[in-house]
């Protein structure tokens, strides 16, 4: 079974310019999380979707960021502008449900460094 | 508020040695909890979780877990550590409606 892909895995930018990244969950999984995981932190949620639809995105600062599900597959996250604090590696996760005790399936992640 | 507290940042044990990593937790209710593995440059691993019944939870790579209600303690357990087991370790609760990682603890294994 393949597992959660994303892409880039590492990007620079510089300060106010935007950047994307993108999340392909495990094939059927219905749950997809975004989390932003500062170093020497734990993984912090940013947002939850049920199939296209946004469960949970109370910790995305929308003023910023924005992600989207379409169709209800691959996601992607974006900032626009990218600030320095941003810099971090960004997890997408999947589950089958939307429930926090299914196991949930982590990719490699992508890391993001603004200069 | 809702939180996990990892006591140890770094820990260092030589390959052979028994491993504990420690967690704690604050919720209003028993909260689902589980551990996972971070290995450089890789995406997070369930190690294992506990959600009721046998305090006493078996997990992946031989690892295990006991939950301390009395001690609002999830920690994890290793008897013996192999040099592959050298990651970063995060303990997680959750409720209903969300999911809280502590800051993890970061495992040496030397020779």
């Amino acid at each position: 079974e393949a597992g959660v892909a994303q892409s880039p895995r590492y990007k620079i930018i510089e300060k106010r310019q935007s950047v994307a990244f993108w999340c392909n969950p495990i094939s059927g999984h219905a749950t997809l999380y975004w989390y932003q995981q500062i170093l020497g932190q734990g993984p912090k949620l940013l947002i939850q979707f049920q199939n296209n639809g946004v469960v949970d995105d109370s910790q995305l600062p929308k003023d910023r960021f924005s992600a989207e599900r379409l169709k209800g597959v691959d996601s992607t996250l974006k900032i626009q502008p990218a600030k320095l604090e941003d810099s971090a590696v960004y997890l997408c996760a999947s589950s089958l449900v939307s429930s926090y005790r299914e196991t949930q399936y982590f990719g490699p992640g992508t890391r993001l460094l603004v200069l | 508020a809702q939180s996990v507290t990892q006591p140890d940042i770094h820990i260092t044990v030589s390959e052979g040695a028994s491993l504990e990593l420690r967690c704690n937790y604050s919720y209003g209710a028993t909260p689902y909890l589980f551990w996972y593995v971070q290995s450089p440059g890789q995406g997070l691993q369930l190690l294992l979780k506990y959600f009721s019944g046998d305090t006493l939870v078996q997990g992946i790579k031989g690892f295990e877990a006991e939950f301390k209600r009395s001690q609002s303690s999830f920690n994890l357990r290793k008897p013996s550590v192999h040099w592959s087991d050298a990651a970063e370790y995060f303990c997680a609760a959750s409720g209903a409606n969300n999911l809280f990682f502590g800051t993890g603890t970061r495992l040496t294994v030397i020779p």
